[in-house]
């Protein structure tokens, strides 16, 4: 069935540390694929997309990739800063590409 | 301000009551999406919108939910006969209608059923 989610539910890092989050994703037919962070109280906050013809995009301090032999997708934060803790989802579209499936997140926790 | 737009921001209900929440989506986008998202968990997608079609409805929506857009614009979801379940942030997105499309969240809607 269709399902994402994420290795870790909590991850601690330093400030400036780079930042790596992780997702494994179930079916192998989806091409689209989008992180969003979430803060306390707030609705999903769009960070970077990714289609399945890629396999690395780059944003301002925000790298996806995606390794679709393994179905497997990661977010990495360069430099994080304590304004980087929330709460980070992957998600996929459904089999009739109508809506996103969401993972249950990974919460980042930034330390100064 | 021209982010998804949800009102109200919080809402206290009784069991029993009806409760109807509003998303005003981005100007330009077609598509309307309505999720739900309990404690510790992603986003459940409820159902969908293009225009004002309702095109489709997860099995998350019960028949004591209702979802509208007429005239393809803002957007109503109603819960009738509340249930301490139906307790949850109701999150409203929106998207162009192109194959590949960001969705833009709203600030969501928290619901308390008491």
């Amino acid at each position: 069935g269709e399902s994402v989610g994420l290795h870790l539910p909590t991850l601690s890092v330093q400030e400036g540390d780079n930042s790596i989050i992780n997702c494994a994703y179930s079916n192998s037919a989806s091409d689209y694929f989008i992180w969003y962070k979430q803060e306390s109280g707030k609705g999903p906050q769009f960070i970077i997309d990714i289609r399945s013809n890629m396999d690395k995009r780059q944003g301002q301090r925000v790298t996806v990739l995606l390794n679709k032999t393994v179905k497997h997708l990661s977010l990495q934060i360069a430099a994080t800063q304590p304004g980087d803790s929330a709460v980070y989802f992957c998600a996929e579209k459904n089999q009739a590409g109508t809506a996103l499936i969401f993972g249950k997140g990974t919460t980042l926790s930034v330390s100064s | 301000d021209t982010g998804v737009s949800q009102d109200p921001r919080h809402k206290i209900t009784k069991r029993g009551q009806n409760v109807t929440f509003r998303c005003d989506p981005i100007s330009e986008h077609n598509r309307l999406y309505w999720y739900r998202q309990t404690l510790g968990q992603g986003p459940e997608f409820l159902t969908y919108f293009q225009n004002e079609a309702q095109l489709e409805k997860s099995r998350l929506l019960s028949d004591r939910f209702s979802a509208e857009r007429p005239k393809g614009s803002f957007s109503t979801l109603e819960i009738q006969r509340t249930e301490q379940g139906d307790s949850a942030m109701y999150l409203c997105a929106s998207s162009l209608d192109v194959l590949y499309s960001r969705a833009f969240f709203g600030q969501g809607t928290r619901l308390t059923v008491v």
